[in-house]
């Protein structure tokens, strides 16, 4: 057990909605990434927040959103659902300050698996 | 950018044979590495890093690194295979001081009884 808390579990929704994942950070972590598995692309980053602020993003759609509240849990928003957005995804966690030179490793949740039908 | 090469997406090794997955990475400067390990319907856990120091990195479960600077590589292996180590490896990589990974595409590791 990661110590990092994905739900929910599985999500099945229709084009065009919008969804929210929810993510509870390992406890003391004070980064939280956000990461899509789909089996074309692979993993690949979408944005990192550090202590409610973001700090960078990656291949992330206008359409998806996220935030990390005072608590520390994040939550990723994906609106106007298309079918390709169908995949895996996962919010890891860190102690790591950005920027500084730190060893301390990412830990995963066990994802959401979204589907659009 | 940094990128991440995985060679075979799929490798299969009887038990008790020797386990090597390769990766190689691109970066301008030595980046941090990192292998990862995902069981079917769980998250990535880590098996090893490489940041500093010595180039040869020992991870859980058996399994070790090495870092090569000239070849640009980190190959994953293990003496020999179990049945438990059957799961899908991905290799990442961080500039310094970031934890922003590239993975590569992964590689599904069949152990044959």
């Amino acid at each position: 057990d990661s110590g990092v808390t994905q739900t929910p579990k599985h999500l099945i929704t229709a084009t065009g909605q919008r969804v929210t994942l929810r993510c509870s950070p390992r406890s003391g972590d004070l980064s939280v990434y956000w990461y899509q598995q789909s089996l074309d692309q692979g993993l690949q980053f979408l944005i990192q927040y550090y202590n409610g602020e973001e700090r960078a993003k990656g291949n992330i759609l206008e359409r998806f959103s996220a935030q990390q509240f005072p608590d520390l849990h994040s939550e990723l928003n994906l609106s106007s659902l298309e079918l390709g957005d169908s995949a895996l995804y996962f919010c890891a966690s860190s102690v790591a300050l950005p920027g500084t030179e730190d060893n301390s490793p990412l830990h995963f949740g066990n994802g959401t698996r979204l589907t659009v039908t | 950018a940094q990128s991440v090469t995985q060679l075979g997406s799929h490798v299969s090794v009887s038990e008790g044979a020797l386990v090597l997955l390769r990766c190689n990475y691109s970066s301008s400067v030595p980046p941090y590495l990192f292998w990862y390990v995902q069981y079917p319907n769980q998250g990535l856990q880590l098996l090893l890093k490489y940041t500093t120091g010595a180039t040869l990195v020992k991870g859980i479960n058996g399994f070790e690194a090495e870092f090569k600077k000239s070849e640009t590589s980190f190959h994953l292996t293990k003496p020999s295979a179990h049945m438990s180590d059957a799961a899908e490896y991905f290799c990442a990589s961080a500039g310094a001081g970031s934890y922003q990974l590239t993975f590569g595409k992964g590689t599904k590791l069949s152990v044959i009884p």
